[in-house]
């Protein structure tokens, strides 16, 4: 089945203990994105990537990294996760970036930092 | 900077009702429009995309939109809700044609009431 996962679907962590979530797809998709969903703000993308070892900042990238080395996968890394990341978290992946291009979406990481 | 505006964040309505949800976008050249729809505790589903061609969008579920180029607006319908449709719906819409990361709006709570 074509999905694009996410892990771990539940977290709650402390202030400053580093932590990843992780992002795999099995479409072959070149274009992945991480975005944070808040309410009232809707959707704001972190950071995406092209392809392999091509990423780049989206619009609310502070206080997150991510990296491609492989094409399936797309972690999000919070170095030292703060009270204000905490949030709901959705990968995303696409054939290619271009506007043809339906975006997939995980079912969500719910993050809590205590 | 390009923003997508929905109008209403949150909107009740009985079974049978018909539905308008408003979507506008400042962007003033190609774009590529969406609508995506977020059922309670799931991730976002493509409901319908407008690339080119016919303004009259027809998606899953009997939902429709229409793109109107001249108000920028791509405003989601449905002509009878059910209780089923209760779920959060995001307007996206990707600048550039072909170039762009999608912008979302803020998102439209509906809730239908049995």
């Amino acid at each position: 089945e074509a999905q694009v996962t996410q892990n771990p679907r539940y977290l709650i962590t402390v202030t400053g203990k580093k932590l990843t979530v992780t992002c795999s797809q099995n479409m072959n998709h070149e274009y992945m994105s991480w975005y944070r969903q808040d309410p009232g703000l809707g959707l704001r993308q972190i950071y995406y990537s092209m392809n392999v070892e091509v990423t780049d900042k989206g619009d609310v990238p502070e206080g997150y990294k991510v990296s491609r080395k492989e094409k399936r996968n797309f972690p999000l890394i919070l170095e030292s996760p703060s009270p204000n990341q905490t949030s709901l978290y959705f990968c995303a992946s696409s054939l290619r970036q271009g506007g043809y291009n339906e975006q997939f979406f995980g079912p969500g990481t719910r993050l809590t930092v205590l | 900077a390009q923003s997508v505006s929905q109008h209403n964040h949150h909107v009740i309505l009985s079974e049978a009702a018909s539905l308008e949800l408003g979507c506008n976008y400042s962007y003033g050249g190609t774009v590529n429009l969406f609508w995506y729809v977020q059922y309670p505790g799931q991730h976002l589903q493509l409901l319908l995309k407008y690339f080119s061609g016919d303004p009259l969008v027809k998606g899953i579920k009997g939902f429709e939109a229409e793109f109107i180029k001249s108000k920028f607006s791509f405003n989601l319908r449905k002509p009878s809700v059910q209780w089923s449709d209760t779920a959060e719906y995001f307007c996206a819409v990707k600048p550039g044609g072909s170039q762009g990361n999608l912008i979302f709006g803020k998102g439209t709570k509906l809730s239908v009431k049995p």
